[in-house]
C-alpha cells in the first residue's frame, strides 16, 4: 500500500536557523508529493508539491526535490521565522488514488 | 470567496447525540473528502465522493453516513456519538487528476461530553 514516513516531531529551531524535515515514501506507481502547513486552529493549506521525479517544488523560502532514487521528498527552508511555526505534513496521491495519504505531520516550533 | 467552507466550525455536544457536518465547496471539483484529526495531528481519511459516487469508506463505525446531494456538498452525519468521536473533522476537495491537490476547509472541532 502507499504510506507516507516523516521525522518525529517537534522540531525546535531558533529564529534564522536552517529547516530540513524528511519525508520518505512508498506508493504503487508514480505518484505527485505534497507538503501541507497547518498553522495553529486552521485548516490544512498547501505549501508546495511535485508532480514528477526531479521536480523541485518551492514556495515562501521552503523547498522540497521529488527524488525518486530515495523515495523522498524532505523539506528544507534556509532560514526560519517565528511565523513558520506550524504542523507540516508530506502527503501523497498516486494517479489512481483517489484520497492524499498523509504522514503523522511534524511540529515546527521557531524561537526568537 | 471561501473555498471550502464547513459548518459548524465548533460542536459541543453530549454523548448519545446525534449531529451533522455540513462541507461545501466553490471550486467546481469533482472529488470531495472527509479527513479525522486526532489529538496527536493525524489525519486519517474517512470517505472520498467522486462526482456524488462514495469511493472511499475506511474503517469507519456506521455511525458515521456522509451524504453527497450534489457534486459541491458533502455532509456528514454522525449517529449516537461516543467521547472517542471527539476530534477535528476536516472535508476537502479536489479534482481528480494526478497532480492536482486537495483543497481544505478550516475543520469542525467535535466535542463529546
Amino acid at each position: 500500500g502507499n504510506s507516507v514516513t516523516q521525522m518525529e516531531g517537534p522540531v525546535t529551531l531558533s529564529e534564522e536557523a536552517f529547516l530540513t524535515i524528511n519525508c520518505t515514501y512508498t506508493a504503487t506507481g508514480y505518484p505527485s508529493l505534497f507538503w501541507y502547513v497547518q498553522y495553529p486552529g486552521e485548516g490544512l493549506q498547501l505549501l508546495l508539491k511535485a508532480t514528477k521525479a526531479d521536480d523541485k517544488g518551492s514556495n515562501k523560502g521552503f523547498e522540497a526535490t521529488y527524488r525518486k532514487e530515495t523515495t523522498s521528498f524532505h523539506l528544507e527552508k534556509g532560514s526560519v521565522q517565528v511565523s513558520d511555526s506550524a504542523v507540516y505534513f508530506c502527503a501523497l496521491i498516486t494517479n489512481s488514488g483517489y484520497a492524499l495519504n498523509f504522514g503523522k505531520g511534524t511540529s515546527l516550533l521557531v524561537t526568537p | 470567496d471561501t473555498a471550502v467552507s464547513q459548518t459548524p466550525k465548533y460542536l459541543v455536544t453530549q454523548m448519545g447525540n446525534d449531529k451533522s457536518i455540513k462541507c461545501e465547496q466553490n471550486l467546481g471539483h469533482d472529488t470531495m473528502y472527509w479527513y479525522k484529526q486526532d489529538s496527536k495531528k493525524f489525519l486519517k481519511i474517512m470517505f472520498s465522493y467522486n462526482n456524488k459516487e462514495l469511493i472511499i469508506n475506511e474503517t469507519v463505525p456506521n455511525r458515521f453516513s456522509p451524504k453527497s446531494p450534489d457534486k459541491a456538498h458533502l455532509n456528514l452525519h454522525i449517529n449516537s456519538l461516543e467521547l472517542g468521536d471527539s476530534a477535528v473533522y476536516f472535508c476537502a476537495s479536489s479534482h481528480h487528476d494526478r497532480g492536482t491537490e486537495a483543497f481544505f476547509g478550516q475543520g469542525t472541532r467535535l466535542t463529546v461530553v
